[in-house]
């Protein structure tokens, strides 16, 4: 069964402090993985896309790699506005262009 | 680039009336969108793949007598939900397919808060 698991669910980082978001997939075949981030009240802004293993993209302070297995999302020197839940999507081989979304990371940056 | 607007945002309904939330492609052409409901604490759930000029696709476990999904153009996509109720209250999100040489992707619309009383 495909699956996408999002690690951790919350995470809470003080400004400046780096981390990363895991995004790891059990998938029949990857045409594509999505990263996007949601304010509350808010649809879904669209961050990156990555298609195969060994791509890396960077915005600003995030930075999205993809291995077969795993994606991550590195985000550099946070700041408070940040704050956001994180979502990986699989887009699968044979899905008829359907995301497939973890159910997120719940991060919040403090001053 | 690549925005999606729905309308309303928001929408407060009396049990047993129906209710429509309209999906529009700014400034691109989407051949198809998609419409998922999302709960509380909760990731976005796929309800249905609306392409244009052809019926919609949806999920299992969905109605689709009670969501009925019109994409009568290239920039728009309608969901309508018959006889609310309140157990239909949730956010709904759209999404729209941009396609290029080296891309294809979704772009969200900002969501629709729909209260059935």
């Amino acid at each position: 069964e495909d699956q996408v698991t999002q690690s951790p669910e919350a995470l809470r980082l003080q400004e400046g402090e780096s981390s990363s978001l895991n995004c790891s997939y059990t998938v029949s075949g990857l045409r594509g993985l999505f990263w996007y981030r949601q304010d509350p009240g808010k649809g879904p802004e669209f961050l990156f896309t990555l298609y195969s293993a060994g791509e890396e993209k960077e915005k600003e302070r995030l930075k999205a790699t993809l291995t077969k297995k795993e994606s991550f999302l590195h985000i550099t020197a946070p700041k408070p506005e940040d704050s956001a839940t994180y979502l990986c999507a699989v887009c699968l081989t044979g899905g008829g262009n359907k995301l497939t979304f973890g159910t997120g990371t719940q991060l919040k940056v403090e001053l | 680039g690549a925005v999606v607007s729905q309308h309303p945002s928001w929408v407060i309904c009396k049990s047993g009336t129906s209710v429509k939330i309209e999906c529009r492609s700014l400034d691109f052409q989407a051949t198809t969108m998609f419409w998922y409901r999302q709960f509380p604490k909760q990731s976005l759930m796929l309800m249905a793949t609306s392409n244009e000029g052809s019926k919609a696709t949806y999920e299992q476990g969905v109605e689709k007598d009670k969501f009925l999904i019109n994409h009568a153009s290239l920039t728009l996509s309608t969901l309508t939900v018959t006889s609310a109720h309140p157990e239909d209250s949730s956010f709904y999100i759209c999404s729209a397919r941009s396609t290029g040489e080296y891309t294809d992707t979704q772009y969200f619309g900002p969501g629709t808060r729909l209260t059935v009383l």
